[in-house]
């Protein structure tokens, strides 16, 4: 079957650092995508990884682990405006991307 | 405009009733994804296009659904017969090409039935 695991709801600190965990299992793998999505809007694109390793983006970061099934989404100098959902995707076999059921990050001063 | 737009962005129905969904994805983008999103919870794939073509609708949750995408942009998500178990926000996606890029998601069509 097809599983992908994150945590479904974490608190952090204005300006600390945060990690967001994910675990999938599934029957084909591309690659794996972050998204966030603040409530009531669309998902939008943070980041893609195919390879293992981490891939860093300003602020953002992914890393990658495909033997354990792995990844991770670190978020630095946390704003208020990071507090959303954070999804966690994979490019299954075929043209399905399998979503996780999103980790929900609340941001305090 | 520049994104993916949806419409209805709101639609109520009541149980039983046909509705219509619509995608404009992005001009020129080769592949559309639509998803079902219920509250608290990730997409969940519906289908997916290359073009005009429909190459995957495993996602479909009963032969009430059905899409198109007949010239190869503008698509249409459609429910027969609907069911209270069928309020969720529709998630329309495109991307330029196929695998391995980014999907640019649309605002998304609520759909209550009641």
């Amino acid at each position: 079957g097809q599983n992908i695991d994150q945590p479904t709801e974490m608190t952090a600190t204005e300006g600390a650092i945060v990690q967001i965990n994910c675990t999938y299992q599934t029957s084909g793998f591309n690659g794996l995508f972050w998204y966030q999505q603040h409530a009531g809007e669309a998902p939008t694109f943070l980041s893609y990884n195919v390879l293992d390793g981490l891939e860093e983006k300003g602020r953002f970061s992914s890393f990658l682990s495909r033997s354990k099934g792995y990844s991770y989404l670190l978020l630095k100098e946390l704003q208020m405006k990071d507090s959303a959902s954070y999804l966690c995707a994979v490019e299954a076999g075929g043209f399905k991307t399998i979503f996780g059921a999103g980790t929900r990050l609340f941001v305090k001063a | 405009g520049a994104g993916v737009s949806q419409s209805p962005r709101y639609k109520v129905a009541k149980r039983g009733q046909d509705v219509a969904l619509r995608c404009d994805p992005i001009s020129g983008h080769v592949s559309l994804f639509w998803y079902q999103q219920a509250l608290g919870q990730g997409p969940e794939f519906l289908t997916y296009f290359q073009n005009e073509a429909q190459l995957d609708k495993s996602g479909l949750p009963s032969d009430r659904f059905f899409a198109e995408r007949p010239e190869g942009s503008v698509s249409t998500l459609k429910i027969q017969r609907t069911q209270q178990e069928d309020s969720a926000v529709y998630l329309c996606a495109s991307s330029p090409r196929n695998r391995g890029e980014t999907q640019y998601f649309g605002p998304g069509t609520r759909l209550l039935v009641l």
